[in-house]
């Protein structure tokens, strides 16, 4: 089955970068393209960008531009999350979400989400 | 394209929940929810609008119409309680958006 497996929570400084894994199994990586999203508290699901884990190609959330590098590195299946220039307002879960469809342009939604990481951003 | 949710939902255990999404690219483009709840990563429950995945329960069920899209729940369950979001794509593969979230409480 699907497994969709994220690294673990993080506590970083005002400033600080953080970069979290998702490991994939279950199915053909290349396939699938796999999105970024996260739940701030008090918040709603927001999405942050997405990623093609065969070519490297992304697209970033417009309110994350110059902030988000999304890698993918097909001999381990796992992709990943950089985010930068971290303020309080980054608190939140992140999650790494699978494209529910091979064809991602006219189906783009999620069928299978990791565990979540928690990152806190504090002084 | 923006999405539109009211923010809470209640119902009493047995009957039905309907929870409704509303934005101009609703005309357009497929919907989707999900369920999300505390602690635990979202669940898809309704995509393409009106199909389910399978493993959701049936009492879920999704419609739409024009630029509003709803999801029903029928015979609401205590179990259900969560916050439940669409989400939309704009269809070139670049951009999602989520509604604010409906906060459904079963009680």
């Amino acid at each position: 089955q699907v497994q969709l497996v994220q690294s673990g929570a993080e506590v970083k400084k005002p400033g600080a970068s953080v970069k979290i894994s998702c490991k994939t199994s279950g199915y053909i990586f290349t396939d699938y393209y796999m999105d970024w999203v996260r739940l701030a508290p008090g918040q709603g699901l927001e999405w942050m960008g997405v990623i093609n884990p065969n070519t490297g190609g992304a697209n970033n959330a417009e309110k994350f531009l110059g902030r988000v590098t999304l890698t993918s590195d097909t001999s381990t299946s796992t992709v990943y999350m950089d985010l930068s220039s971290l303020t309080s307002e980054d608190t939140a879960i992140y999650y790494c979400a699978r494209n529910g469809d091979a064809n991602y342009v006219d189906y783009h939604y999620f069928d299978s989400w990791g565990q979540g990481t928690p990152v806190t951003v504090s002084s | 394209y923006d999405l539109i949710q009211a923010p809470a939902v209640s119902v009493s255990p047995g009957q039905t929940a309907r929870i409704s999404c509303s934005g101009d690219g609703l005309a357009k483009q497929f919907a989707y929810w999900y369920q999300v709840k505390p602690g635990q990563a979202p669940v898809l429950v309704i995509y393409k609008d009106d199909e389910r995945p399978s493993g959701i329960p049936q009492r879920f069920s999704g419609s739409t119409s024009g630029t509003t899209v709803t999801l029903t729940i029928t015979e609401a369950q205590a179990e259900d309680e969560a916050d439940y979001y669409c989400q939309i794509a704009d269809g070139s593969g670049t951009s999602v958006t989520f509604g604010g979230g409906t906060r459904l409480t079963v009680l």
